[in-house]
């Protein structure tokens, strides 16, 4: 079964530094998908950015990147010129391998971002 | 754009309350889900559909039931409400992944349930 380890409950960022959050993940299938979303102390649940595992360059949307490294398992997230909304609970999720079941995600514990001023 | 919604947003039940958590999405999304969401525990899913008419269980369904009569509505029951069913409740849907694997899931707002 697949499974994804987030190993930092919290972290903390100086506001205008990048951040890393970890995301190791566990698959012996060679075909599937990751997601990072993002949960504001306000509840809703926002994706950030996504990347395939035949995807040949890293993913990135805006200020997020992705630090796909395939053989090790991991794809860590991360944050650049971190803003003080950035504050939030960021949850690191697979999407099962394609064929049967495949449309669910299956997520972290998630790890919560405080950004100071 | 409507998207996913949940009502309610909150709900306080006493032990032995049944109830419907209600779910609704307006993108024509054949795939529909219900995670539960508890403290250190990210989130984990409870039921899923592919289609109308096509349920199935996810990780801890022990306790809901779901029906999919519609492609729009997904509504999640619980039978006999538990304290251990204290939680927030999301629905999300997406596209079918056979055609769009990188589509993410579109989440409601969730809705807040205490069990007393």
């Amino acid at each position: 079964a697949q499974k994804i380890t987030q190993t930092q409950p919290g972290m903390f960022v100086q506001e205008k530094e990048a951040v890393t959050l970890d995301c190791t993940y566990d698959t012996s299938d060679p075909s599937y998908g990751l997601f990072w979303y993002k949960q504001p102390s306000s509840g809703e649940m926002i994706f950030l950015i996504y990347q395939g595992s035949y995807d040949q360059q890293n993913a990135t949307e805006g200020r997020y990147s992705l630090n796909f490294q395939k053989a090790r398992k991991s794809a860590n997230l991360v944050i650049s010129a971190s803003q003080l909304g950035d504050s939030a609970m960021y949850f690191c999720a697979m999407r099962e391998p394609r064929g049967t079941g495949f449309q669910k995600l299956v997520f972290g514990t998630g790890t919560r971002l405080l950004v100071s001023p | 754009n409507a998207g996913v919604t949940q009502t309610p947003k909150f709900q306080v039940l006493k032990t032995g309350q049944s109830m419907t958590l209600q779910c609704a999405q307006d993108m024509n999304h054949e795939y529909m889900s219900w995670y539960r969401q508890d403290p250190g525990m990210g989130l984990r899913l409870i039921h899923y559909s592919v289609g109308a008419g096509i349920t199935d269980q996810g990780e801890v369904p022990n306790g809901y039931n779901v029906s999919r009569s519609t492609t729009e509505d997904f509504p999640l029951r619980l039978l006999s409400a538990a304290p251990s069913q204290t939680s927030v409740y999301f629905c999300a849907s997406s596209p079918f992944a056979r055609d769009s694997y990188n589509s993410p899931l579109h989440f409601g707002n969730g809705t807040r349930l205490t069990v007393t």
